[in-house]
């Protein structure tokens, strides 16, 4: 079975200060993973994902992630995080086999201080 | 395009009610999903489905039906609602092709059952 493990609940960091927010899976097969961005009282926002090829893949508002099948991580990154970045965070996996869906973590709540 | 729609934004049922929460997509996009989202809990995937006339179960189907008519609609029924259905609820879609494409949301429906 598919699984998504986001291992922290709440990730806090100064504006200007890089920041990662963790992902871990479980999945057979090749995964697809993503990261989905939520403003409160909003539906999830796509940032970026990750198919084949280069392990760092860059997606929207600067963000960035690192896959690392070793690691079974999909940790998000940002070199230097803004206020704006403050939102809830969503990784998910979906198996690389047509009709399959994706399947969320908990989510991790990010807050930039200024 | 409008993308996702989802109606209505807000409904407070009593328990025992039964209604429909509507989703409708103008992307021409195959594939249409339901999740609920309970806080702490992430997203929980209830039914999708992969193109009109077929859908199928997710994590969390118990007390929800579903339709798909047509390609652009995906109604989700709550049949004699329950304090445990009361969540926010996401309509999502996706193009079919490769199932490398990023989910687009609807704003949600936030449901209380009383």
């Amino acid at each position: 079975a598919q699984s998504v493990a986001q291992p922290e609940d709440q990730v806090n960091v100064a504006e200007g200060n890089p920041l990662t927010v963790k992902c871990t899976y479980s999945v057979s097969g090749n995964p697809y993973l993503f990261w989905y961005v939520q403003y409160p009282n909003r539906g999830l926002q796509f940032l970026l994902k990750y198919i084949t090829g280069d392990n760092l893949v860059k997606g929207s508002y600067g963000f960035e992630a690192e896959f690392n099948k070793s690691q079974t991580s999909f940790h998000l990154k940002k070199p230097s995080a803004l206020v704006s970045d403050s939102a809830l965070y969503f990784c998910a996996v979906r198996k690389a086999q047509a009709g399959t869906a994706l399947i969320f973590g908990k989510g991790t709540t990010l807050s930039v201080s200024s | 395009n409008a993308g996702v729609t989802q109606t209505p934004k807000f409904r407070i049922l009593k328990i025992g009610q039964s209604m429909t929460l509507q989703c409708t997509q103008d992307m021409n996009h195959n594939y249409m999903y339901w999740y609920r989202q309970d806080p702490g809990m992430g997203l929980k995937l209830i039914y999708y489905s992969v193109g009109a006339g077929i859908t199928d179960k997710g994590e969390v189907p118990n007390g929800y039906n579903v339709s798909r008519s047509t390609t652009e609609d995906f109604p989700l029924r709550l049949e004699l609602a329950a304090p445990s259905q009361t969540s926010v609820y996401f309509c999502a879609s996706t193009k079919a092709s490769g199932n490398t494409g990023e989910l687009f949301f609807g704003e949600g429906s936030r449901l209380t059952v009383l």
